[in-house]
This record gives structure tokens, C-alpha cells and sequence, in this order.
């Protein structure tokens, strides 16, 4: 039972435009969310949060959007570039205190 | 600033024989966390340690398994009679937990094991 899917094993975007990355959650305890960045053969890079109480949070081209009702969260990257190619994770913590679940991940290739 | 180390970051043995690593976390953070990586799926929580007392082990982590963190600063992972099926990523988080923090947990660049 997966309680944190990305549903989209692939994405590809061209160079200049907006990468949206999608992720579903079933677990309405959880309330912190992260995302990371992983290139292979190294370990996942910490790439922004948030906390349920808000519903938006921005850091540079990466901006994270929660819809808790829909248990829905995304990481929309503006302007993409080629070295934003890697695989993203979504993962989910309850009270931001406990062991992180995360999907399976989303490989996005980002096209010059 | 020197991040969350693994070491080794390849090990090649064989089906029985035992293996060890070591993650030496973020020098500040109290929370140290082992998670295993097999393709094609995300991070899967092991165990952790909130200073050198283990708090939560995953019913992934067999009684082969066995996980340290004796002075509350690096961490050992021991697999022993290794398996076919323990080949994966073994990653090592760590992060400071506070009463005014959330967890957000930093990476090492993990522990390839391939069993043979």
C-alpha cells in the first residue's frame, strides 16, 4: 500500500519552460512534505518543503503547491534547464517528526 | 561545510559473508536515519537514532540487520550472512530536530552493495 505516489514515472520539457511534477498522498496525517533531486549514483539533494499550514512556498525557479483537500501536492520549476535533468522525489513526514515516506519517483529531462 | 559521509561507497561481497558501513552525519544534527534504495523505487526507511539511543526499526530490517550509534555521532550498519536480495542503495540521512524545527533530513551520497 502506497501511501505517497507520483504517478508519472517520466517527464520530458524543453529547455526554457515550465516542469510540473505531481504527487498524491493518502495519508492525512502527514503534514510536512519535501522534495529532492537525485543524479545517479549519489544520494537525493534536499530541494524544498512545506508545512501544511501553508499552501505555497517559493525558493528561486522552484515553487511547491499543496492542496490538502486533494491530498495533492506539486513542484513546478521555472524556467527549466538541462541541468534540472534528474529523478525528483516526493516524500511526506507526520508532525515533521517521523521517518520520511516517499514515491517512486519522476525522471524529468530537460530537452535544450 | 561538509555534509553527510558514507564510506565505503561500493562493496562487492559474497552470498554469506557479512558487511559493515559507516555514515558519518552532518557534525551539529541529533537525528541519524538509514534507508535502502532498490531500482526503479524510492527510499525505504530502515531505522534511526535520535543521539545514540534507536528509536524506530522498520520490520524491513530483518534480525540480520543491526544498526549503532554508540557515541551518538556516526553510525554503523552491519548485514550479516548477506543475501542476494540485500543488493541495493543503503543511504544515510541525518537532521536536527528541535522543539522549533521540523525534520528536514540531508543525504549522503550512499553505500552501493552488491551481493554476489
Amino acid at each position: 500500500d502506497q501511501q505517497v505516489k507520483q504517478n508519472s514515472p517520466s517527464l520530458r520539457v524543453q529547455e526554457g519552460r515550465i516542469s510540473i511534477l505531481n504527487c498524491d498522498y493518502t495519508n492525512s496525517m502527514f503534514d510536512y512534505f519535501l522534495w529532492y533531486k537525485k543524479y545517479p549514483a549519489e544520494g537525493p539533494t534536499f530541494l524544498i518543503s512545506i508545512s501544511s499550514i501553508k499552501d505555497k512556498n517559493e525558493d528561486g525557479r522552484f515553487t511547491v503547491f499543496l492542496n490538502k483537500s486533494a491530498k495533492h501536492l506539486s513542484l513546478h520549476i521555472v524556467p527549466s534547464q538541462p541541468g534540472d535533468s534528474a529523478v525528483y522525489f516526493c516524500a511526506a513526514s507526520v508532525l515533521g517528526n517521523t521517518p520520511l515516506v516517499f514515491g517512486k519517483g519522476t525522471r524529468l529531462s530537460v530537452i535544450a | 561545510d561538509t555534509g553527510v559521509s558514507q564510506d565505503p561507497r561500493h562493496k562487492i561481497t559474497k552470498r554469506g559473508q557479512n558487511v559493515t558501513f559507516r555514515c558519518d552525519p552532518i557534525s551539529e544534527h541529533n537525528r541519524l536515519y538509514w534507508y535502502r534504495q532498490t531500482l526503479g523505487q524510492g527510499p525505504e526507511f530502515l531505522t534511526y537514532f535520535q543521539n545514540e539511543a534507536q528509536l524506530e526499526k522498520s520490520r524491513l530490517l530483518s534480525d540480520r540487520f543491526s544498526a549503532e550509534r554508540p557515541k551518538g555521532s556516526f553510525s554503523t550498519l552491519e548485514i550479516q550472512r548477506t543475501e542476494q536480495g540485500d543488493s541495493a542503495m543503503y543511504l544515510c540521512a541525518s537532521s536536527l530536530r528541535s522543539a522549533s524545527s521540523t525534520d528536514t533530513q540531508y543525504f549522503g551520497p550512499g553505500t552501493r552493495l552488491t551481493v554476489l
